[in-house]
C-alpha cells in the first residue's frame, strides 16, 4: 500500500532557530496535510495543501505541495519552546483514506 | 471545523474484557473514521464508521475485535473487544465534512493489564 517517508525522524534545535522537515511517497497524492501532535492530545492541523507546487502560510509555518506531487516540506521559523510535538505529514489520493508518516519529533532547546 | 468529545480519555483495563469508546460531534459530519496510534508509532487507520451500516475495515481489523457503531451523523462507538496487552494504544475518533480535512479528537489512552 501506499506509504509516507519523513525526514529527519528527530530534531533536537535551539530556540530561535528555523526548522525544514520533509514526507516522500512512492506515489502521487492530491492533498497533502501537515499535523502537530503534543502529548495527550489528538492531532492539530497546520496547514493543507490541495495543488501541486502549492505554497501556504499559517503564522512562522510554510508548507509546499511538491511539484512531482510526491513531496511536501513543512519549514518554521523562529522556532519557540511552545513548537515542541510530534508532526505528521498525511497524505490523500482522490478521496481514498488519508495515510500518515511515521512523523518527526521536534524538541526545542532554551 | 467541527468540535469533537471523545469518551473516555483514558482507562486501564483488565485482559480479557471489552471497552467501548464513544465519539459525538457538535455538527453533522458526512464521514467518521477510527484509528489506532501505538505506542511511539503513527496514526492508522482502523476503520470507517458508516451510518446506518456495517463499519468498512482495513486490512489487519476485523469487525469482531472492532466492533463499530454510527446510528447518526453525529456520533459513533468503538469496541475493543477481547482486550490484549497488545491493544494498549491510543485510540482517536477523526471526522471530515464535503470538502473539509480529518479533525481528531484528543484520544483514548488505553492501557491493558
Amino acid at each position: 500500500g501506499q506509504q509516507l517517508n519523513q525526514s529527519p525522524q528527530s530534531m533536537f534545535i535551539q530556540e530561535g532557530e528555523d526548522v525544514s522537515m520533509n514526507c516522500t511517497s512512492s506515489s502521487i497524492f492530491n492533498t497533502w496535510l501537515w499535523y502537530k501532535q503534543e502529548p495527550g492530545e489528538g492531532p492539530v492541523l497546520l496547514i493543507a495543501l490541495y495543488k501541486a507546487g502549492e505554497l501556504t502560510s499559517n503564522g512562522r509555518l510554510t508548507a509546499q505541495f511538491g511539484i512531482t506531487r510526491k513531496d511536501s516540506f513543512l519549514n518554521i521559523s523562529a522556532s519557540i519552546p511552545s513548537d515542541v510535538g510530534i508532526y505528521f505529514c498525511a497524505g490523500d489520493n482522490y478521496g481514498q483514506n488519508f495515510v500518515f508518516g511515521p512523523g518527526t519529533r521536534l524538541s526545542v532547546l532554551p | 471545523s467541527a468540535v469533537i468529545s471523545q469518551k473516555p480519555s483514558r482507562d486501564i483495563c483488565q485482559r480479557g474484557t471489552s471497552l467501548t469508546i464513544q465519539c459525538q460531534v457538535d455538527s453533522q459530519v458526512t464521514m467518521m473514521f477510527w484509528y489506532r496510534q501505538q505506542p511511539g508509532q503513527s496514526l492508522t487507520l482502523i476503520a470507517t464508521a458508516n451510518q446506518g451500516s456495517e463499519a468498512t475495515y482495513e486490512s489487519g481489523f476485523v469487525i469482531d475485535k472492532f466492533p463499530i457503531s454510527r446510528p447518526n451523523l453525529t456520533f459513533s462507538t468503538l469496541t475493543v473487544s477481547n482486550m490484549s496487552p497488545e491493544d494498549s494504544s491510543i485510540y482517536l475518533c477523526s471526522v471530515s465534512g464535503q470538502g473539509q480535512n480529518l479533525t481528531f479528537g484528543s484520544g483514548t489512552r488505553l492501557t491493558v493489564v
